[in-house]
């Protein structure tokens, strides 16, 4: 079966640091998206990845190992509009997107 | 560009009722989804055209009723839904996935639909 990891909740400080883990077991590969929810709200698309190694976008950097079917997104600078679920999806080598569960990102000031 | 509209935000209707819902991008897209999202759970596609064509249906009952009129629209017709049909109905646009894996699917605002 296909299968996406991310944990369910984590909760940061305001101007820290947080990175949140995504393994994966999917049925071919075909790029790693994290995509940033707000409640109530669509997901916004933040992120790509297709080969090992670093993609930074500002604030935010994502992280990918085909290797070892592992990926985590960095928030730099935490902001209290971080404060939303983080979905990690997978292309499979059919094309489909093969989604986590989310992880709902808490920001404390 | 990267906006997608869905329209309406909000919709209440009985288990007898009737409705549509609708979506529409004006970024050449021509890959459009229907997906399905219920509290704290990830999207669920229920339902993908390429190209005006249905390729996908994720099993979708069939008081779910998909339609493409063209490259632009995608509705979603709505009959005899019941209660646990109740979820946010987000659409969402990309290019033909199948042929550019580096594209992305971006998502309209969704509808939050209430059976009663």
């Amino acid at each position: 079966g296909q299968n996406i990891d991310q944990p369910t909740e984590m909760t940061a400080t305001e101007g820290a640091i947080v990175q949140i883990n995504c393994t994966y077991q999917t049925s071919g590969f075909n790029g790693l998206f994290w995509y940033q929810q707000h409640a109530g709200e669509a997901p916004t698309f933040l992120s790509y990845n297709v080969l090992d190694g670093l993609e930074e976008k500002g604030r935010f950097s994502s992280f990918l190992s085909r290797s070892k079917g592992y990926s985590y997104l960095l928030l730099k600078e935490l902001q209290m509009k971080d404060s939303a679920s983080y979905l990690c999806a997978v292309r499979d080598k059919d094309y489909q997107l093969i989604w986590g569960a989310g992880t709902k990102l808490i920001i404390k000031p | 560009d990267t906006e997608v509209t869905q329209t309406p935000k909000h919709l209440v209707m009985g288990m007898t009722n009737k409705k549509s819902l609708k979506c529409e991008q004006h970024m050449g897209h021509r890959a459009m989804y229907w997906y399905k999202q219920k509290a704290k759970k990830p999207p669920e596609l229920m339902f993908v055209y390429s190209y005006e064509k249905l390729s996908i249906n994720e099993s979708v009952p069939s008081r779910f009723s998909p339609e493409c009129p063209n490259s632009s629209l995608l509705n979603l017709h709505l009959h005899a839904l019941q209660p646990e049909d109740s979820a946010l109905y987000l659409c969402a646009s990309s290019q033909v996935g199948s042929e550019r894996p580096t594209d992305t699917q971006y998502f309209g605002p969704g509808t939050r639909l209430t059976v009663l």
